[in-house]
């Protein structure tokens, strides 16, 4: 399984900031996607993330709010811009599938508070 | 379209209680499903999996089976600790990794 770091793990941020997330991959991984955990609620998928072609958003997220960066097989960055505080949310990378499994992994998440 | 359903938390047990906690899914197709768990202050950990039909995860003493005849994917584990408190979310893939709204286990001691 693919090993996943966060930075920052969490942040207090004021309104009307940007916040950009980081996330590391221990190998190369095709596919990388970027998820919110709004409070006390399930995983809504933001985008997905395939380098060398620009990220695919899911319905009602934009790419002027939470635009993505994947500049090699190992990296991606999550940006949030603009932000108030119903952006509140853990936000979460994951990876996968593979050729070879089905299976998405997480990294540990970024706790993001907005004042 | 592809859903996951699970019973609603929280769900409170005493040390060395059964647990189970529902999950049944609507997809088209022969999706892999899965456990996933959130203990807390941490991100999502896979608890198990399934890919296919009568298949059955097990991890950490919790076993869930493939029931393609009632589409459900129960989690369960015969004797639960403190330490399994957590957030258990159900998922399928499909295409894309759909979630249940998960459920919240306490378990005291």
């Amino acid at each position: 399984s693919a090993v996943i770091s966060q930075k920052p793990s969490r942040d207090i941020c004021q309104r009307g900031t940007s916040l950009t997330i980081q996330c590391q991959v221990d190998s190369q991984v095709t596919m990388m996607f970027w998820y919110r955990q709004q409070p006390g609620q399930s995983l809504t998928l933001i985008a997905t993330a395939n380098q060398g072609s620009e990220a695919t958003y899911e319905s009602g997220f934009v790419i002027d709010k939470f635009p993505i960066s994947r500049p090699n097989l190992t990296f991606s960055t999550l940006t949030v811009s603009n932000m108030s505080p119903e952006d509140s949310s853990i936000y979460l990378c994951s990876v996968g599938p593979g050729t070879d499994t089905d299976t998405q992994y997480f990294g540990p998440g970024t706790r993001l508070t907005v004042l | 379209g592809n859903s996951v359903t699970q019973m609603e938390g929280p769900v409170t047990l005493s040390e060395e209680a059964f647990l189970t906690i529902n999950c049944t899914y609507t997809a088209t197709g022969y999706p892999s499903l899965f456990w996933y768990v959130q203990y807390p202050g941490e991100g999502l950990q896979l608890l198990l999996k399934a890919t296919k039909a009568d298949d059955k995860g097990s991890n950490k003493g919790f076993e869930a089976t493939y029931r393609k005849e009632t589409t459900s994917f129960h989690l369960e584990k015969g004797s639960v600790q403190v330490s399994d408190s957590a957030v258990y979310f159900c998922a399928l893939q499909g295409g894309k990794l759909i979630f249940g709204q998960g459920t919240e286990l306490s378990v005291k001691p």
